[in-house]
């Protein structure tokens, strides 16, 4: 069945530094979904990516999607100590399988 | 609009307790989800509901039974708790019948079981 990898696992980042996770799919997406996590919270929908080779925006956060739809990135620049949480991929091939996430703490 | 709410918010069960969570939405959203977060593991689907009156199992339906009450409501029961069933216990809802929509989650279930 299919199965979503999601890495690192865990990230320490001293603030301003650049964050990057990523997720990698058993098989060809339909789409992925980038969902933030606050300690303590509910995960939060951040973005949908549906095309091959889709780039995304928000702010600081960079979202792509690879060209054979297996494979998503999430980037952030200039981290601060908002962006802590983890951070999860959710893939969907008729079924919608989430990464085990990775966990983003910052140091001020 | 309170979105997703779930009750209650924390459980303490003893083994071979039996309970149910609650959930609903006020978004007119068609289908509802109940999954489970254990550390490490991401959030797994139990069961969902792509509408109204249907129900199906998802990747860990085991112990758990699920009730789609009307539009609003999904209910999810353990009819006799294990200690592998602690976990944060999360409801989402889906404006769509797939699940391949943006899913709104509740504030979650931190249940445990002794």
């Amino acid at each position: 069945g299919q199965q979503v990898m999601q890495i690192p696992q865990y990230q320490h980042v001293q603030e301003g530094e650049d964050f990057t996770t990523y997720c990698n799919s058993s098989t060809t997406l339909s789409n992925i979904q980038w969902y933030k996590q606050r300690p303590g919270g509910h995960p939060v929908f951040l973005i949908q990516l549906v095309k091959s080779g889709e780039v995304k925006k928000q702010k600081r956060l960079t979202f792509q999607f690879g060209e054979a739809k297996k494979n998503s990135s999430l980037h952030i620049t200039a981290t601060q100590t908002t962006d802590v949480g983890t951070y999860f991929c959710a893939g969907y091939d008729n079924d919608m399988r989430f990464g085990a996430g990775t966990r983003l703490t910052v140091k001020p | 609009n309170a979105g997703v709410t779930q009750t209650p918010k924390f459980q303490v069960l003893k083994t071979g307790q039996s309970m149910t969570l609650q959930c609903a939405q006020d978004m007119n959203h068609n289908s509802m989800y109940w999954y489970r977060q254990d550390p490490g593991m991401g959030l797994r689907l139990i069961y969902y509901s792509a509408s109204e009156g249907t129900t199906d199992k998802g990747e860990v339906p085991n112990g758990y039974n699920v009730s789609r009450l009307n539009k609003r409501e999904f209910s999810l029961r353990l009819e006799s708790a294990a200690p592998s069933q602690t976990s944060v216990y999360f409801c989402a809802s889906t404006r769509g019948p797939s699940k391949g929509y943006e899913q709104y989650f509740g504030p979650g279930t931190r249940l445990t079981v002794t």
